[in-house]
């Protein structure tokens, strides 16, 4: 079975720094999806960043970026220029590509934006 | 473009009652899922239907749950002879088609359920 592990439950950062949010998965399948969603006081979950497995090109949204070592099975997310906003749970997801239809979710990371 | 609509968004039982969660898909999209969040935990699947149609119930618990999606009107989760355990955010999410992995999963707002 698949499974998504966030190794940290909080994390702090200096408004306007640079935070890394860390995320390792395990799968057997060759090809699957990752994803980072944002879920803010509100509850709404808001998808950050995709990930497709067979692009090795990481990928980039505006402040937010992903490092994918498909080998280690390892995708963290990077925010840039950290602002209060940013300020949530974020959770890593795993999603496969042919037969599973599910997402599976890791425990979150809370984040503080420190001002 | 509305998106999807969960009601209502905070709901209130008592042990032993029944609780009945509904979720209108986004337009045009005719597939739905349930994911269950307990307190500081992740979002776990519950169940993924289709208009009319269970596609898979694996993550749904064996007793007391079930999940319908009616060829007209919502999508509904109902819980009956609800405990203290089953205290928790449900958030429904649909999709276009059968989402195969890139295709999108757009979440509804949730239901907090509170049992007393």
């Amino acid at each position: 079975a698949q499974t998504v592990t966030q190794s940290q439950p909080e994390m702090s950062v200096q408004e306007a720094e640079t935070v890394t949010l860390s995320c390792t998965y395990d799968t057997s399948e060759s090809d699957y999806y990752l994803f980072w969603y944002k879920q803010p006081p509100s509850r709404q979950m808001i998808l950050v960043i995709r990930q497709e497995a067979y692009k090795q090109q990481n990928a980039t949204e505006n402040r937010f970026s992903v490092n994918f070592q498909k080998a280690a099975k390892s995708f963290s997310l990077k925010i840039s220029d950290s602002q209060l906003g940013d300020a949530a749970m974020y959770f890593c997801a795993y999603r496969g590509a042919y037969r599973d239809d599910k997402i599976i979710f890791g425990k979150g990371t809370r984040l503080h934006i420190l001002p | 473009n509305a998106g999807v609509m969960q009601n209502p968004r905070h709901l209130v039982r008592r042990r032993g009652q029944e609780a009945r969660l509904r979720c209108s898909p986004m337009k045009g999209h005719s597939h739905v899922y349930w994911y269950r969040q307990l307190p500081e935990e992740g979002l776990k699947f519950m169940v993924y239907l289709q208009k009319e149609n269970i596609i898979d119930e694996s993550g749904m618990p064996k007793e007391r749950f079930s999940a319908e999606f009616p060829k007209e009107g919502p999508s509904i989760l109902r819980i009956q002879q609800v405990v203290r355990g089953d205290s928790a955010a449900y958030f429904c999410a649909s999709s276009p088609i059968r989402s195969s992995g890139m295709y999108t999963q757009y979440f509804g707002p949730g239901t907090r359920l509170t049992v007393l």
